[in-house]
């Protein structure tokens, strides 16, 4: 069974430009949570994506966002990037159902974001 | 937010000896997880754990949730050089609202000395 699958694995991109990470779950698993790893703050959750639909959100400014397709693939955004939006940005998919039940997250390798 | 507290920050033994951190919250928590992440790579679920007292076993290590919940351990016993890494524990809060996300710990990096 595949893993979790992002891409692209690096990318370097000055202040003031956008990106967008994609983001492949497990098959069979529907929900996607996107983290951002710093050395300073550590794994910080960003928002998790269920069945197109963002159902939690993380304290981070609206210049993140995200979304999630039908297949349960999803993408992040980041807005007029900073020096400090530089970070591993994780995903993880779930098999956590429409009512919470309590799973693991299963994270896929990430996409190194540097900010110039 | 919730926050954890894992300890300690680092370690750094010898091969063959046994290894154990810990995570402390103020809040109780209804799982507990502990992943291994190796430089550039994604965390790697270790051991999940979901009833206080329970205590897991994958091969070397074993993982305990608290009885208080509020904690969590895990035991690495006759490292090899391979278990070096950064060992992160997660928790998760009691299911409603929204609390759907897991809070992380900083983190424990293990050194190991062949």
């Amino acid at each position: 069974k595949a893993g979790v699958t992002q891409t692209p694995r690096y990318l370097i991109k000055t202040r003031g430009q956008q990106v967008t990470l994609s983001c492949s779950p497990i098959s069979g698993h529907r929900s996607v949570s996107w983290y951002q790893q710093t050395p300073g703050q550590g794994l910080q959750f960003l928002f998790e994506y269920f069945s197109e639909t963002q159902r939690n959100k993380g304290n981070f400014p609206g210049r993140f966002s995200g979304r999630q397709f039908s297949n349960s693939r999803s993408e992040m955004n980041v807005s007029t990037l900073e020096l400090g939006d530089s970070a591993l940005y994780l995903c993880a998919s779930s098999q956590r159902g429409i009512y919470w039940v309590t799973g693991e997250l299963f994270f896929g390798e990430g996409s190194r974001l540097t900010v110039l | 937010g919730q926050q954890l507290n894992q300890s300690p920050q680092s370690m750094f033994i010898q091969e063959g000896e046994d290894v154990s951190m810990n995570c402390t919250s103020s809040s109780i928590f209804n799982t507990w997880l502990w992943y291994k992440q190796d430089p550039g790579e994604g965390p790697v679920l270790l051991i999940a754990l979901y009833k206080a007292g329970e205590l897991t076993s994958n091969g070397r290590l074993t993982a305990q949730f608290g009885i208080t919940r509020k904690d969590s351990f895990l035991n690495i016993s006759a490292s090899i050089p391979s278990d070096v890494g950064i060992y992160f524990c997660a928790g998760q809060l009691p299911s409603g609202g929204s609390n759907y996300k897991l809070t992380f710990g900083k983190g424990t990096l293990l050194t190991v000395n062949p």
